[in-house]
């Protein structure tokens, strides 16, 4: 079936600027993950959702930043008032259940670059 | 100090050569690690989990040693085609969160 998907694939914007990023996870995967990955850096954890419960935001870097999930399906990445250091790999992950030993599966990421 | 930390080498092999990767973590409650493969400009993919007793996957050898928190990754016999970093990666104890190593850059050349 169909994985992970992501658009845009590539995001060029000026600074100050709005950006929203889209992840589609596999169908019927409850738990959902947003990452991102800067040039020659691990992977760093942003915000997790896992069915109706609130998401766990603990890993947002600034307020700037906002995630939805419609439907316990799509959703959304925001950054608001982008700036030079948001540039970046942003990738989602998606899961079947959340379980620990669970593999995520990752969409293609956003690749993001704010002028 | 990171919480999961690798040598981001690059480890430059010829084909056939045994290679192996360590991590370590800070975070003792840590509950699941595991071994992802992410090639150039490619999304990361799970290579391997590591369980507490050792587990092998073809040329690949996973152990984990608790006591001194860290991880191991054995590539036997590489291939050209192992090219690729390797990230190291934790789950909190909470089950929520994954913590990615910032990875280990293997060559393998011919």
């Amino acid at each position: 079936g169909a994985g992970v998907s992501q658009s845009p694939s590539n995001k060029v914007t000026e600074k100050g600027k709005d950006v929203e990023l889209r992840c589609d996870p596999i169908s019927g995967h409850t738990a959902l993950y947003w990452y991102r990955q800067s040039l020659g850096q691990g992977l760093e954890f942003l915000i997790y959702f896992q069915g109706n419960s609130a998401p766990d935001k603990s890993g947002l870097p600034s307020d700037r930043f906002s995630a939805e999930r419609t439907g316990g399906s799509v959703s959304t990445l925001t950054i608001q008032r982008t700036q030079q250091e948001d540039s970046a790999v942003y990738l989602c992950a998606s899961t079947q259940g959340g379980g620990r030993r669970e593999t995520q599966y990752f969409g293609p990421g956003t690749r993001l670059l704010v002028l | 100090r990171k919480e999961v930390e690798q040598d981001p080498g690059p480890f430059n092999v010829p084909e056939g050569a045994t290679v192996a990767f360590n991590c370590t973590y800070s975070n003792s409650a840590s509950q699941s690690f595991f071994w992802y493969r992410q090639d150039c400009r490619k999304e990361p993919k799970l290579l391997m989990s590591v369980y507490s007793s050792g587990n092998e996957d073809g040329r690949f050898t996973a152990q984990l040693n608790r006591a001194s928190q860290y991880i191991s990754l054995l590539i036997r016999d590489s291939k050209l085609s192992d090219s690729a970093t390797y990230l190291c990666v934790v789950r909190n104890n909470a089950g929520n969160m994954l913590t990615f190593g910032g990875g280990t850059r293997l060559m393998v050349k011919p």
